[in-house]
């Protein structure tokens, strides 16, 4: 079947713009995952969805990066007043969150960030 | 907090070879699982083996196995009969288990290159 899928790509956008990535989960999973890979930090945890719960935002870094995901499917990872810092890949995953136990996260090819 | 330490940032190994990628950890819970993902230049994080705190037996993939001594918070990856294209980075991860905890920890990799 399908994978994650993640769009766009790449995106190079100017210092103080807004940008939207997208992340389209494996069909049936219910769990969907941002992290943020740079060289500097490696790969960060973001935020997390799981059906109707409140999402865990405990990793995102600042106020200017906001997530959401509508009808329990597809997300969309905001960031406002891009900074120079923010360029990074930016990978999805979803899971099918069977439980407390195992629940591989299944990664997305990433959105590649830059900030001129 | 968790931490997953990689202290090998570059191996080499001979193709059909055997090598071991190491990973140790540190976490006060008892009850965690432990991943290895692969992450070729293309980019996308593949999943390859798991291991929870509590399997008694090492885990196995095919040719990847993991070496996992509890008492010494460590979970090295081995690869068997090394091909080419396992040359890549590969991540050790960890996701403390229970209470909604969903996010996972991730070392800063090793990359592995196979050499014919």
């Amino acid at each position: 079947g399908a994978g994650v899928s993640q769009s766009p790509s790449n995106k190079v956008t100017e210092k103080g713009k807004d940008v939207e990535l997208r992340c389209d989960p494996i069909s049936g999973h219910t769990a969907l995952y941002w992290y943020r890979q740079s060289l500097g930090q490696g790969l960060e945890f973001l935020i997390y969805f799981q059906g109707n719960s409140a999402p865990d935002k405990s990793g995102l870094p600042s106020d200017r990066f906001s997530a959401e995901r509508t009808g329990g499917s597809v997300s969309t990872l905001t960031i406002q007043r891009t900074q120079q810092e923010d360029s990074a890949v930016y990978l999805c995953a979803s899971s099918p969150f069977v439980g407390e136990g195992q629940d591989t996260q299944y990664f997305g090819p990433g959105t590649r960030l830059t900030v001129l | 907090a968790q931490k997953i330490t990689q202290t090998q940032p570059g191996m080499f190994v001979q193709e059909k070879e055997a090598v071991t990628l190491d990973c140790t950890y540190d976490t006060s819970d008892q009850s965690y699982g432990l991943f290895w993902y692969k992450q070729p230049s293309s980019g996308e994080m593949i999943f390859l083996i798991y291991q929870g705190s509590y399997d008694e037996q090492n885990a196995t993939e095919g040719r990847y196995s993991l070496n996992f001594q509890k008492a010494r918070k460590s979970a090295n990856l081995v690869i068997s009969a090394s091909q080419l294209g396992d040359s890549a980075m590969y991540f050790c991860a960890m996701r403390l288990l229970g209470r909604g905890r969903r996010a996972l920890t991730f070392g800063s990799g090793t990359r592995l290159q196979v050499q014919p």
